[in-house]
């Protein structure tokens, strides 16, 4: 099993460019999310999907779209690149809602530096 | 609103015993998670407590008061691979239930 896996690993763009993150996970796992992380900083919780079709808006969604074809994949789209946007970017699964006895599986993380 | 708290850093020796605290303040309450991240990486689960008490899992455990609305992980027998980030997060009512992060605490162990 490969787990959670992310591409790309690093990503520089410009302000006002859009790119996708790719997130895929073969647990067959119906819950999925995606976070960013800023330095000293908490994960925050960007977007989540409860299954293939279902997904909704975290903490912090703005300039984020997300969409959830299938099981196995949850790509994150950022629409027009700004430099607040410059973090780590966390794909996640899980069996079963997050905070609860079933754990989150991670992805290696997206380093996003937009200049 | 919700928040949880947590220190920022902890340094320890080699060996020894150190205790990670955390307070939080949520809408309704549906457990306190524990996870690992060290520099560059992602982060890893290490333990979930929904009960008041202490859960024990080799030489990591994790207390809960929901009373006090505080929990700890207590880290024996510290070993330098044990440096790392740790954060406590719960799922929380008014963010859809899901989950919500502190800022973690920075676990600096010296030889």
């Amino acid at each position: 099993n490969a787990g959670v896996t992310q591409t790309p690993k690093f990503q520089v763009l410009k302000t006002g460019q859009s790119m996708t993150l790719q997130c895929a996970q073969d647990m067959n796992h119906e819950y999925m999310s995606w976070y960013r992380q800023d330095p000293g900083m908490g994960l925050r919780l960007i977007h989540y999907s409860v299954g293939a079709g279902i997904t909704d808006q975290g903490e912090v969604p703005n300039g984020y779209n997300v969409s959830r074809s299938t099981t196995e994949d949850f790509p994150l789209r950022l629409l027009s690149a700004a430099p607040s946007q410059t973090s780590v970017y966390f794909c996640a699964s899980s069996y079963s809602n997050p905070g609860g006895p079933s754990p989150q599986y991670f992805g290696p993380g997206t380093r996003l530096t937009v200049l | 609103g919700q928040s949880l708290e947590q220190p920022s850093e902890v340094t320890a020796v080699e060996g020894a015993i150190v205790q990670i605290n955390c307070t939080y303040q949520t809408s309704g309450f549906y457990g306190l998670s524990w996870y690992q991240q060290h520099d560059g990486g992602a982060p890893t689960f290490l333990s979930y407590n929904a009960l008041d008490g202490l859960e024990e899992t080799g030489r990591f455990s994790s207390f809960l008061s929901r009373s006090d609305s505080y929990g700890y992980l207590l880290l024996q027998e510290l070993q330098m691979k044990d440096s790392a980030s740790y954060f406590c997060a719960v799922r929380d009512q008014d963010s859809n239930y899901q989950l919500i992060w502190g800022a973690g605490t920075k676990l600096i162990i010296k030889p």
